[in-house]
């Protein structure tokens, strides 16, 4: 079975700072890769489909890359709205345990 | 604007099926392309991907949980439906019905708000 391996678990900062999470595969996934954002009491939110596709709405600061096995996802500056937990999926199926990213 | 909403018990005892339903309103259930999924979040921990079903029936099973689930879709109600068999403490979650699009490359574009089920004697 694949598995999703996110990184870091959390992260701390600030409001203007360029962020990166990553996630690997367990084997290739091809761009098979996808981002959400999750507040808490809401809905999980898509960000980003295929790896690197801006779903419809998202701001422009969110941004993904990666293709077989190694993914990132890049804020480019953080919004007071960002601050949130941030899973990856390979699509159609598992989920990576999640990024909490915090204010510093 | 597709919704959509789950719905069931919120308690459910132990050892007990968990029963679930989603309900597709703005959209058929029946479109082509789409699939329909349970996720769901424990107390505390992350998204766990429970499975997936297509309108003519086909299933998709999370491997670790795929001897306790079922999935079953009605077409003429709209709706699809999850059965978590023998349940414990640790099935206490906020579940969450979603949409699967192929046009997004299989991602879960639409969610349900969530609906918290605890299991407890």
């Amino acid at each position: 079975d694949i598995q999703m391996t996110q990184s870091p678990s959390s992260l701390s900062a600030s409001v203007g700072d360029r962020v990166t999470i990553t996630c690997r595969a367990s084997q290739t996934i091809s761009s098979y890769l996808n981002w959400y954002q999750h507040k808490p009491g809401k809905a999980p939110k898509l960000l980003i489909y295929a790896a690197s596709s801006l779903q419809s709405g998202v701001p422009s600061r969110f941004s993904g890359s990666g293709s077989g096995t190694d993914f990132t996802l890049t804020i480019s500056s953080l919004q007071p709205e960002d601050f949130a937990t941030y899973y990856c999926q390979q699509s159609y199926s598992i989920f990576g345990q999640g990024t909490k990213l915090e204010i510093k | 604007q597709l919704q959509l909403q789950e719905s069931g018990p919120g308690l459910v005892k132990p050892s007990e099926t968990l029963s679930l339903i989603c309900t597709v309103s703005g959209g058929s259930i029946s479109s082509s392309g789409y699939y329909w999924g349970w996720i769901r979040q424990p107390p505390g921990k992350g998204l766990e991907w429970i499975g997936t079903i297509y309108y003519t029936g086909s299933t998709y099973y999370n491997p670790s949980l795929k001897s306790r689930v079922t999935m079953s879709v009605d077409t003429s109600k709209n709706q699809f439906s999850l059965n978590l068999s023998s349940v414990t403490a640790a099935d206490t979650a906020v579940f969450y019905c979603a949409r699967r699009s192929g046009e997004l490359a299989g991602a879960f574009d639409i969610w349900g708000q969530g609906t918290l089920v605890t299991v407890s004697s």
